[in-house]
């Protein structure tokens, strides 16, 4: 059961340009949610979180926006850069209990 | 100095091979974790453990199995392998766990010819 869905496989954007990655999940047990950046051949990279109990979480150029009645996040990313260029993964963990994660967007920033 | 390193990097072998990959973490955290990446990109939780608990994905068949030397070490061991274990494994370790964040190591490839 996949309890946090990543709908989007992938996300093309221009540098310079706001990035939306967006995230569902359908376990209302989820405490906090957590967005890791991958690149190839490489292990995923903590990004950012929130708490449940916020609906913000902003840090430098990554903002994570949380809606429980609707059980969506999404991360913006602005402005974006090439580096940004990597599959971004969508995390959630329930207290005392083990991360789900969602398949992945690709987000590609073109030059 | 890198935080969280896994061993090896590539991992070919045959079907009912017996083979182990090697995870240690210089960040003094106390949980550690291993994750399947299959070949649809989902990151699966098949192991966590602490030095008080250990915790098994159900759906994890035994032949895989976790062994922790001390809590800086999670060493995978895989029996009997089969072509449905081919996929990246990854480690990970935090501080805690509940909401802290993972900390991964860069995967082992694993391919069974």
């Amino acid at each position: 059961d996949q309890q946090v869905k990543q709908n989007s496989p992938s996300l093309s954007v221009q540098e310079g340009r706001i990035s939306i990655l967006n995230c569902d999940y359908t376990n209302s047990m989820f405490d906090y949610f957590l967005w890791y950046k991958k690149y190839p051949a490489e292990g995923p990279t903590f990004l950012i979180s929130i708490s449940s109990i916020k609906d913000k979480n902003e840090d430098g150029r990554f903002t994570v926006f949380l809606n429980k009645s609707a059980k969506h996040l999404s991360l913006h990313i602005v402005p974006s850069q090439p580096g940004d260029s990597a599959v971004y993964f969508c995390a959630a963990i329930p207290w005392s209990d083990d991360m789900r994660f969602g398949a992945g967007t690709r987000l590609t920033v073109k030059p | 100095d890198t935080a969280v390193s896994q061993t090896p990097k590539y991992l070919v072998t045959q079907m009912g091979n017996d083979k182990s990959i090697k995870c240690e973490q210089n960040l003094g955290h106390d949980t550690m974790y291993w994750y399947k990446q299959d070949s649809k990109k989902f990151l699966k939780i098949m192991f966590s453990y602490n030095n008080k608990e250990l915790i098994i994905n159900e759906t994890v068949p035994n032949r895989f199995s976790p062994k922790s030397p001390d809590k800086a070490h999670l060493n995978l061991h895989i029996n009997s392998l089969e072509l449905g274990d081919s996929a990246v494994y990854f480690c990970a370790s935090s501080q805690g766990r509940g909401g802290q964040p993972q900390h991964f190591g860069d995967g082992t490839r694993l391919s069974i010819l």
